[in-house]
């Protein structure tokens, strides 16, 4: 079975600049979350999508983070502009969603590398 | 807000050592737990989980973690660890009728050879 496909693995932008991520998830999942992943600290959920729709975006910088998942599969994460304090690793993950919430187990991309000068 | 707690940041052990990882997170009531296990250079993949039932869980590579109710915690163990267990290893809590997870900030261990 093929795991989450993310693009690129490194990024170097300078501030202001803009970026984007993209995330194929596994094939039959439902589910899909970006992370972002600060040196030193634990995955911080930006957004959730349950197909093509937003469960969650509580936490994501609307001001200039963005993500869309148009035809329920793939995703893209955009920031515009960039500051310094997003240089950290964006995960992203999908799931199967079945009845019950407590068996959708999360699997992981390898990342994107972000650093912005 | 629900929290998690690894009270170690980094732990080095001697190959054949018995490793012990903490974890502690702050909800009271019914909880979904992880562990994931990040090796250099990988991504982020499950090592264990509790759902229900028998509050000791075995995960892949001999680790199991117990999971104390009254404690609110869900210690990581290894009774024997290998140079091969390096890594970056998360505690992660989901309360059981939501879908997010929360994650602690990362245990790094080095096992020396």
């Amino acid at each position: 079975e093929a795991g989450v496909a993310q693009s690129p693995r490194y990024k170097i932008i300078e501030k202001r600049q803009s970026v984007a991520f993209w995330c194929n998830p596994i094939s039959g999942h439902a589910t899909l979350y970006w992370y972002q992943q600060i040196l030193g600290q634990g995955p911080k959920l930006l957004i959730q999508f349950q197909n093509n729709g937003v469960v969650d975006d509580s936490q994501l910088p609307k001001d200039r983070f963005s993500a869309e998942r148009l035809k329920g599969v793939d995703s893209t994460l955009k920031i515009q502009p960039a500051k310094l304090e997003d240089s950290a690793v964006y995960l992203c993950a999908s799931s199967f969603t079945s009845g019950k919430v407590a068996k959708n187990i999360q699997y992981f991309g390898a990342g994107t590398r972000l650093s912005v000068l | 807000a629900q929290s998690v707690s690894q009270h170690n940041h980094h732990v080095i052990l001697s190959e054949a050592a018995s490793l012990e990882l903490g974890c502690n997170y702050s909800y009271g009531g019914t909880v979904n737990l992880f562990w994931y296990v990040q090796y250099p250079g990988q991504h982020l993949q499950l090592l264990l989980k509790y759902f229900s039932g028998d509050p000791l869980v075995k995960g892949i590579k001999g680790f199991e973690a117990e999971f104390i109710k009254s404690k609110f915690s869900f210690n990581l163990r290894k009774p024997s660890v290998q140079w091969s267990d390096t890594a970056e290893y998360f505690c992660a809590v989901r309360e059981d009728s939501n879908y997010q997870l929360i994650w602690g900030a990362g245990t790094k261990l080095i096992i020396k050879p």
